[in-house]
């Protein structure tokens, strides 16, 4: 079973709106759960995580998400985006100790 | 921190050679992971080190498939007789042994399949 969704394959915003990408997750208990951004032929950047504690989370960047336990959401959000912010993001929650498990990703597309 | 270095970068080979990749973990980082990245999808689990023992392989891994890390250092993933569903990007993590970090991404090593 999936345990994280990203609904959405692309973004598509204009430089200077709002921007949000949607991920849930379908996880027992209090997961931990973390964004990252990947550029074309690089590795994955991370760019914040939800553990515990306050529901908006802010990161790297000007990004910040929001944790929701009642619909199991943790969207990612800026904002006022920026055409750099044009990549692939990915949302990814902890199985156990140690293992990540990844969504699909969705492809963000900031025009000028 | 220097971050992650993944050597090569990429790599290209006939279907039924052996390559081997090389990973450098963030130096104090104990914690060492190889993902598989193909095109559309996001990184799949393949094996987990803590300092030098290998604590986890993933079924995705098959006998063709080996990995170490030696003294706890750097790691080496060795896949023998090359197949064209091998062609993905290989990616290395590494994190500090404390709850909630997050792991560490290299840039990857490309495998090509011809």
């Amino acid at each position: 079973a999936q345990s994280v969704a990203q609904p959405e394959d692309q973004v598509n915003v204009a430089e200077g709106n709002p921007l949000t990408v949607k991920c849930t997750y379908s996880v027992s208990g209090n997961p931990y759960l973390f964004w990252y951004v990947q550029y074309p032929n690089r590795g994955l950047q991370f760019l914040l995580k939800y553990i515990t504690g306050d529901n908006l989370v802010k990161g790297s960047y000007g990004f910040e998400a929001e944790f929701n336990k009642s619909q199991t959401s943790f969207h990612l959000k800026k904002p006022s985006a920026l055409v750099s912010d044009s990549a692939l993001y990915f949302c990814a929650v902890r199985l156990n100790d140690y293992k990540l498990s990844f969504g699909a990703g969705t492809t963000v597309t900031v025009r000028a | 921190d220097t971050g992650v270095s993944q050597d090569p970068r990429h790599k290209i080979t006939k279907r039924g050679q052996n390559v081997t990749f090389r990973c450098d973990p963030i130096s104090e980082h104990n914690r060492l992971y190889w993902y598989r990245q193909t095109l559309g999808q996001g990184p799949e689990f393949l094996t987990y080190f803590q300092n030098e023992a290998q604590l986890e392989k993933s079924r995705l891994l098959s006998d063709r498939f080996s990995a170490e890390r030696p003294k706890g250092s750097f790691s080496t993933l060795e896949i023998q007789r090359t197949e064209q569903g091998d062609s993905a990007m290989y990616l290395c993590a590494s994190s500090r042994d404390l709850g909630g970090q997050p792991q560490h991404f290299g840039d990857g090593t490309r495998l090509s399949i011809l």
